[in-house]
This record gives structure tokens, C-alpha cells and sequence, in this order.
């Protein structure tokens, strides 16, 4: 079984770049979520993807967006980066049917200069 | 509004020392209680899933528990490579999104 696997590892932008982070959910899985986690912080929800479509979104402005593909990987787009911006993003996968239990990848960290 | 809370920030125990973190929440109507733990510059492990109170569940070192304000989780005779910060989280009310404690940072000396 492959695990949540996310691209690329580490990224260093400039202020108001756009980046984009790319995830490969878990074989099974149908749902994608993301997460941006400060240092010293918990991980704090950005928005989840289910059936190609967003399912729930955090408390981010828009210029965070996302995509979700059919074979179910998912693709976070960040525009007019801030320093602010600099975290680990998490890609996270579940199933919508049982326990709901997501499974993260190891993630990605942004830096913003 | 949904929140979580984890305390101590962080503990410092020797090889051997059993201890208990503590997680509480506020939500409204609780859809699933999560521990996970994350190592340095990595993404979080799933450990568990507690949905009702009076519910454990345990794993090698590690025991958790759930009740209708807080969880905790025992650690039995912790090792070296327990070490590492343990994250609590709870669905919100709509079952898409985790919302995240701070997490308690263990570090366990041999």
C-alpha cells in the first residue's frame, strides 16, 4: 500500500511569487486535505478536495487555492506570497466511508524571503 | 467554537518514567478524537481513534483514553525513541477538517 506522498520536499520563494505544491493520496483514498503548520504550531486546515470539488475550507484568503484530479491527487496553489506564508504544508488523505482517520505525507517547507 | 488544548507544551522524562499528556477539547458534538505524533520536519503519524468516552485504545508504549472533556495519553516506561511531539485533534462539526492542538513536545533521556 503507498502512502501520502507530496512534492517537492523543500522550496524557497520570493515575495508575491506563486507556488505550487503537488500530493499523491494513499491508494484507496478519495479525499484530500491541506494543512499549513507554523513553527511550534499545530497543523491548521486550509481546505479539503472530494470528487474534484472543495468540500470545506479553512480560514485562508483566496488568493490559497486548490485542485483535485481523478485519479485523486491534489495540487495547492499559493498566490502573491507572503513572508507569513513560510510553513510546512501538509497533504493529508482519508475516505469518506468508516472512521475518517487522514494520513498525512511528510510535507512540504516553504520559505519565503 | 471548536478548540483543543494540550498540556504540558513540553516534558522532559527519563528512560523508564511513565507519564500522561493531556488533551482538551470544546466541540460540538465530538465525530472522532485523534492522537498523532510527528517527529522533526516530518508530516504526522496517525496513532489513534477515540469516538466515545470510556474508550482506550493502546499501542506498544502507549495507552489513550477519552472522556467528555479530555483525552490522555499514557506513556508506560517511555524509551529514547519515544521522543518526538504528540498532537491531539478533533473533527469539526462538519467531519471535514482537523482542528489541531498545539501539541506536547516529549523528550525522553537514557
Amino acid at each position: 500500500e503507498t502512502g501520502v506522498t507530496q512534492s517537492p520536499t523543500h522550496l524557497i520563494k520570493t515575495r508575491g511569487q506563486q507556488v505550487t505544491l503537488r500530493c499523491s493520496s494513499q491508494s484507496g483514498h478519495n479525499t484530500v486535505s491541506w494543512y499549513q503548520q507554523a513553527l511550534g504550531q499545530g497543523p491548521q486546515f486550509i481546505f479539503q478536495y472530494y470528487r474534484e470539488e472543495e468540500n470545506g475550507r479553512g480560514n485562508f484568503p483566496p488568493r490559497f487555492s486548490g485542485l483535485q484530479f481523478p485519479n485523486y491527487s491534489s495540487e495547492l496553489n499559493v498566490n502573491a506570497l507572503e513572508l507569513d506564508d513560510s510553513a510546512l504544508y501538509l497533504c493529508a488523505s482519508s475516505t469518506r466511508q468508516g472512521t475518517y482517520e487522514q494520513y498525512f505525507g511528510p510535507g512540504t517547507r516553504l520559505t519565503v524571503t | 467554537e471548536d478548540q483543543v488544548t494540550q498540556s504540558p507544551e513540553a516534558l522532559r522524562l527519563q528512560e523508564g518514567e511513565s507519564s500522561s499528556l493531556n488533551c482538551s477539547y470544546t466541540v460540538s458534538g465530538l465525530r472522532g478524537l485523534f492522537w498523532y505524533r510527528q517527529d522533526p520536519g516530518k508530516g504526522p503519524e496517525f496513532l489513534f481513534t477515540l469516538y466515545s468516552a470510556g474508550e482506550e485504545k493502546e499501542k506498544e508504549r502507549l495507552k489513550a483514553t477519552l472522556t467528555k472533556k479530555e483525552s490522555f495519553l499514557h506513556i508506560t516506561a517511555p524509551k529514547p525513541e519515544d521522543s518526538a511531539t504528540y498532537l491531539c485533534a478533533v473533527h469539526n462539526q462538519a467531519g471535514t477538517a482537523l482542528i489541531f492542538g498545539k501539541g506536547t513536545t516529549l523528550s525522553v533521556s537514557s
